[in-house]
């Protein structure tokens, strides 16, 4: 049974960065593709971006490109999504979740909520 | 950008039977996967596949696809299936995810 637990959360000025972690347990995080999701207050859920096993390069959705980055430390099985040049309408909650755009995602985080505010 | 289209609302009474739809122009080429959201909860895997139900998901919660549209069926809807639903697939290329806008479930 895959665990994810992410870190907590997050106020943020306009125009800082945020990096939200996600602790895999129970499978290592080279056996698992990580994307994150996200939704803001009242909102949906929108695809941010993860990693393509097929390609074996990590995607992100046009809309993020060049502020969003995700990395991964196999050593410590966690995942991080980074987003830079933050802006009030990102303000939301950051889920983490394994699988891919062609197969579901069956495992999710707990969530994080990163508040942008001045 | 690819977009799905769902019902923003859907109602039923305890004991009848919801269907959601989701709409989008690659869901003949791609699997379309359905969400249960309740209230400060992470989404839920109920439908993977079109229609293939996981484990620990209950039988009243089926899944089907015709064409351009995909469809969540809950049959004998109880009080504890009001939540959002969203629906979820790939682009025509199978690279980028997308979401549909959710539907709230109201049991009357």
């Amino acid at each position: 049974q895959v665990q994810l637990v992410q870190s907590g959360a997050e106020v943020k000025k306009p125009g800082a960065s945020v990096k939200v972690s996600c602790k895999v347990s129970g499978y290592t995080l080279t056996e698992l593709s990580m994307h994150w999701v996200r939704q803001a207050p009242g909102k949906g859920l929108e695809w941010m971006g993860g990693f393509d096993p097929e390609d074996g390069e990590t995607i992100y959705a046009q809309k993020f490109q060049g502020r969003v980055t995700m990395t991964e430390d196999t050593s410590t099985d966690t995942a991080y999504m980074e987003l830079s040049s933050l802006r009030s309408e990102d303000t939301a909650v950051y889920y983490c979740a394994t699988g891919e755009v062609g197969s579901g995602f069956d495992y999710w985080g707990q969530g994080t909520l990163v508040t942008v505010s001045s | 950008s690819y977009e799905l289209t769902q019902p923003p609302s859907v109602s039923v009474s305890p004991g009848q039977t919801a269907r959601i739809t989701c709409s989008g122009d690659a869901l003949p080429k791609q699997y379309a996967y359905w969400y249960q959201q309740k209230p400060g909860q992470a989404p839920v895997l109920v439908i993977y596949k079109d229609s293939e139900r996981p484990s620990g998901i209950p039988e009243r919660f089926s899944g089907s696809s015709s064409g351009t549209t995909v469809t969540l069926t809950i049959s004998g809807v109880q009080a504890e299936d009001e939540a959002d639903y969203y629906c979820q697939s790939a682009d025509s290329s199978g690279t980028y995810g997308v979401f549909g806008g959710g539907t709230k479930l109201t049991v009357l």
